[in-house]
């Protein structure tokens, strides 16, 4: 079985600061994992996704997340907040093979004050 | 290049009421999901499919009917509406396995 935990519900961070949403994954098989954005009242978009290539993984907007198998986790960062960076954030994982489902965490919200 | 729509936006049904929530891909994705997302829960499989006439259950599929029986739809149907359901519903696709979805712009669906 998959899971994914992100702690905390929201994350209100000042325009220009850094940005760090959490995501820790459990899978008994090499994940693969991704950030979706949700925008109010809208659908969720891709960010970024980590498929066993790098470690490292850069998506769209600004952002990055860094894949630590010791860790378990996949957290999501950008180095400086944007007022349109405020939205729902969703960690997903997916484990290998065939039939894999995408299961989600319960999101965190990002806010930015001014 | 339309994606994934569905139909309708919007949704009001009485308790005891059948409707079918319509999803329909133009990607030629193999893989099709429903999920619900509901304050504070993220989003929760209900049904999934990795192919015409293929389907199974996800997390939470009590009170919700599914069949897949073109490569482009995937209909959700609630057989008798309880205000448990009133959530907004989404619908997903993908290429294959280990891939990423797509989504809809969801149907916000209120049970009175």
């Amino acid at each position: 079985a998959q899971s994914v935990t992100q702690l905390g519900s929201h994350v209100s961070v000042s325009e220009g600061a850094l940005v760090l949403l959490r995501c820790n994954y459990s899978s008994s098989v090499p994940p693969y994992l991704f950030w979706y954005v949700q925008y109010p009242n809208q659908g969720l978009q891709l960010l970024l996704k980590y498929t066993s290539a790098a470690t490292l993984v850069k998506g769209i907007n600004g952002f990055e997340a860094e894949f630590k198998k010791s860790e378990t986790s996949f957290h999501l960062t950008k180095p400086s907040a944007h007022m349109s960076d405020a939205a729902e954030y969703f960690c997903a994982v997916s484990a290998t093979g065939a039939n894999s489902k995408l299961t989600f965490g319960k999101g965190i919200t990002l806010s930015v004050r001014p | 290049n339309a994606g994934v729509t569905q139909t309708p936006k919007f949704q009001v049904l009485k308790t005891g009421q059948s409707m079918t929530l319509q999803c329909a891909q133009d990607m030629n994705h193999e893989y099709m999901s429903w999920y619900r997302q509901d304050p504070g829960m993220g989003l929760r499989l209900i049904h999934y499919s990795v192919g015409a006439g293929i389907t199974d259950q996800g997390e939470v599929p009590n009170g919700y009917n599914v069949s897949r029986s073109t490569t482009e739809d995937f209909p959700l149907r609630l057989l008798s509406a309880a205000p448990s359901q009133t959530s907004v519903y989404f619908c997903a696709s993908r290429p294959g396995h280990n891939t990423e979805a797509f989504f809809g712009q969801g149907t916000r669906l209120t049970v009175v």
